[in-house]
């Protein structure tokens, strides 16, 4: 079964530092989401692509968090400088004409 | 704007005890609505999905029926087990937009 490859699993970063995740969505989906997940509540929109193109970053802290897919396949989100608020779980997931969205595993950072 | 709104947790059952998880939504148009199912430490899982009035979704035991008359999509599974301690969230889809409930977090004690 396809998946949505996520990494690293887990991070550990010092406030003010940089850190980056990356994401391989399900070959074939044209839309990909990157969510933020903070513990006990639900997903919340980050980014969305549709092929290379940003549809929606309303949501994105565009002061320090960037986000690309360059080649239209795999992503990656960074953050810099990292905040304490930023500790949460980072999910991405991708999609297609079918009706659901297939998510990663996800990465959890932890700020200190 | 489109919503989801589903049942506050937490949630304690005993094994083989019937779950309702309830779902409503608020949407223009017609959406699909979906269960996500979230283990400690994973991402989401779909567990089941509808994407038209009266349309039943079922997996693993569990059902939901999406009623457009009163905009929900209820969770239910008739006996549970310890292995459905979990989060379960509630979604729609309008267009390439999912839009998340907060999670309803289950715990079923042997």
């Amino acid at each position: 079964e396809a998946e949505v490859a996520q990494s690293p699993r887990y991070k550990i970063t010092e406030k003010s530092q940089a850190v980056a995740f990356w994401c391989d969505p399900i070959s074939g989906h044209a839309t990909l989401y990157w969510y933020r997940q903070i513990l006990g509540q639900g997903p919340e929109l980050l980014v969305q692509f549709q092929d290379e193109s940003v549809v929606d970053d309303s949501q994105l802290p565009k002061d320090r968090f960037s986000a690309e897919r360059l080649k239209g396949v795999d992503s990656t989100l960074k953050i810099q400088p990292a905040e304490l608020g930023d500790s949460a779980m980072y999910l991405c997931a991708s999609s297609s004409s079918t009706p659901s969205a297939t998510f990663g595993s996800g990465t959890r950072l932890t700020v200190v | 704007g489109d919503s989801v709104t589903q049942m506050e947790g937490p949630v304690t059952l005993s094994e083989e005890a019937f779950l309702t998880i309830n779902c409503t939504y608020t949407a223009t148009g017609y959406p699909s609505l979906f269960w996500y199912v979230q283990y400690p430490g994973e991402g989401l899982q779909l567990l089941l999905k509808a994407t038209k009035a009266d349309d039943k979704g079922s997996n693993k035991g569990f059902e939901a029926t999406y009623r457009k008359e009163t905009t929900s999509f209820h969770l239910e599974k008739g006996s549970v087990q310890v292995s459905d301690s979990a989060v379960y969230f509630c979604a729609l889809r309008r267009g390439n937009q999912f839009y998340f409930g907060t999670g309803t977090s289950l715990t079923v004690i042997p």
